[in-house]
């Protein structure tokens, strides 16, 4: 079974101070990780992916997260934060031994990012 | 080109009665899914067609809800008698399902906000 753990609920930095989401992940099998943002009355983006590639990933809008297999940890960062980074930010797993198996969303963290 | 999209994408409904709720996925995408977004719960998988095996109904709450994908398309998502606790966010998501072992990143549509009164 896989499950994706949100360490932190609510996350608040100031603009241009570096942001860390972290996550962690339990899976039996060798995992997708993704993360997903979802602006204020917006739709779920996703921002990076991992598929059993680098372990270092790059996303959209500067973020970067790291698969570290040992800690089964997959924190998103971003060395500096904008007000538009503001949202609600989802660590994700999928089997990736299985085409087309639902995603396991984590609870979600919310970033606020003041001026 | 033209991403999911759902309808509609604002329900108030009264309890004990039925709703529908629509997903066009992305044209070429064989897999479909539903999900659930409330307050409390985060994120909930509910059901998932794949081509024309059938569905994995896995995430359903309840024997009230039930969905079909007619065409290997359009999907429909019907709750029958509303309840309160029904009140939610439904997103429909698609992806491209290749074979086994591929990832399958998955496409969200906005959504569509259920208020069960």
């Amino acid at each position: 079974a896989q499950s994706v753990t949100q360490l932190d609920s609510h996350v608040s930095v100031s603009e241009g101070t570096p942001v860390l989401l972290r996550c962690n992940y339990s899976s039996s099998y060798s995992p997708s990780l993704f993360w997903y943002v979802q602006h204020p009355n917006k739709g779920l983006q996703l921002l990076l992916k991992y598929t059993s590639a680098a372990t270092l990933v790059k996303g959209i809008n500067g973020f970067e997260a790291e698969f570290k297999k040992s800690e089964t940890s997959f924190h998103l960062t971003k060395p500096s934060a904008h007000m538009s980074d503001a949202a609600e930010y989802f660590c994700v797993v999928s089997a990736a031994y299985q085409a087309g198996t639902a995603l396991i969303f984590g609870k979600g963290t919310t970033l606020s990012v003041s001026s | 080109g033209a991403g999911v999209s759902q309808s509609p994408s604002n329900k108030v409904t009264e309890k004990g009665k039925d709703v529908e709720l629509r997903c066009d996925p992305i044209s070429g995408h064989t897999a479909l899914y539903w999900y659930r977004q409330s307050l409390g719960q985060g994120l909930e998988f509910l059901i998932y067609f794949q081509g024309n095996s059938a569905p994995d109904k896995s995430g359903l709450p309840s024997d009230r809800f039930s969905a079909e994908r007619t065409g290997g398309s359009v999907s429909t998502l019907t709750i029958q008698r509303t309840q309160q606790e029904d009140s939610a966010v439904y997103l429909c998501a698609s992806s491209f399902a290749g074979t086994s072992g591929a990832y399958n990143e998955q496409f969200f549509g906005p959504g569509t906000r259920l208020t069960v009164l």
